[in-house]
């Protein structure tokens, strides 16, 4: 169990549908955060959420939407994508102040396949 | 901006012997945090080691080391013995050390790979 839990772990979708990516901590972490993962590029940063505030989006196109209920799930919503999102979309968390910043803990990623 | 480079697209490495990543990054800033993950084919990122911008001494966690070399801003990480549950992709990341700045910034990552 590695302390952050993303589901489904692939998922193939068609340019018309609408789909959500779930992520879920249990560690008392007070940030999260969405990271994209193309082959041969840095993690690009997407969103980040604060106390359940959303304090940073990456200029991420709208038809990605996040959602932060609470400081223990994030989710994000998925409509009318292009083949060009087809990534590995991760998970994190985090202490969001102060010096018990040990990095983050990451989940094992959505494998996003957009057709 | 901050940026982090990995110049090694993949590395090699016999079991047991020693292998050297290498990354280095851009700023301005004096203080800061930088870390090694590593992600293997299961896909979840592992913390593997971290050291402070201010810390003089290079981290140390068991077989990992770094090479922390804060004037040429190079942070290379140094696995010895290695084992072929190694094998993974590793990536360098910056981080500000101020609270409330959170953001990582990640190098684009090396695939090493484990030869028996």
């Amino acid at each position: 169990e590695t302390g952050v839990t993303q589901t489904p772990r692939h998922l193939v979708m068609g340019m018309t549908n609408k789909k959500s990516l779930k992520c879920e901590q249990h560690l008392g972490h007070n940030a999260m955060y969405w990271y994209k993962q193309s082959a041969k590029k840095p993690l690009e940063l997407m969103f980040v959420y604060n106390f359940k505030e959303q304090t940073e989006n990456n200029s991420v196109p709208s038809r990605f939407s996040p959602e932060c209920p609470n400081s223990s799930h994030l989710f994000l919503h998925l409509h009318t994508l292009q083949p060009e999102d087809s990534a590995l979309y991760l998970c994190a968390s985090s202490q969001a102040f102060g010096e018990a910043n040990y990095g983050y803990t990451f989940g094992s990623g959505t494998r996003l396949t957009v057709v | 901006a901050q940026t982090v480079t990995q110049s090694q697209p993949e590395m090699s490495v016999q079991e047991a012997e020693t292998v050297t990543l290498s990354c280095t990054y851009d700023t301005s800033e004096s203080d800061y945090y930088l870390f090694w993950y590593k992600q293997p084919p299961s896909r979840q990122m592992i913390l593997v080691i971290r050291q402070e911008a201010y810390k003089q001494q290079n981290a140390t966690e068991n077989r990992f080391s770094v090479n922390f070399q804060k004037a040429a801003k190079s942070f290379s990480l140094k696995i010895s013995d290695s084992q072929l549950g190694d094998a993974a992709m590793y990536f360098c990341a910056y981080r500000s050390r101020p609270s409330g700045t959170y953001k990582y910034i990640f190098g684009t990552g090396t695939r090493l790979k484990v030869l028996a």
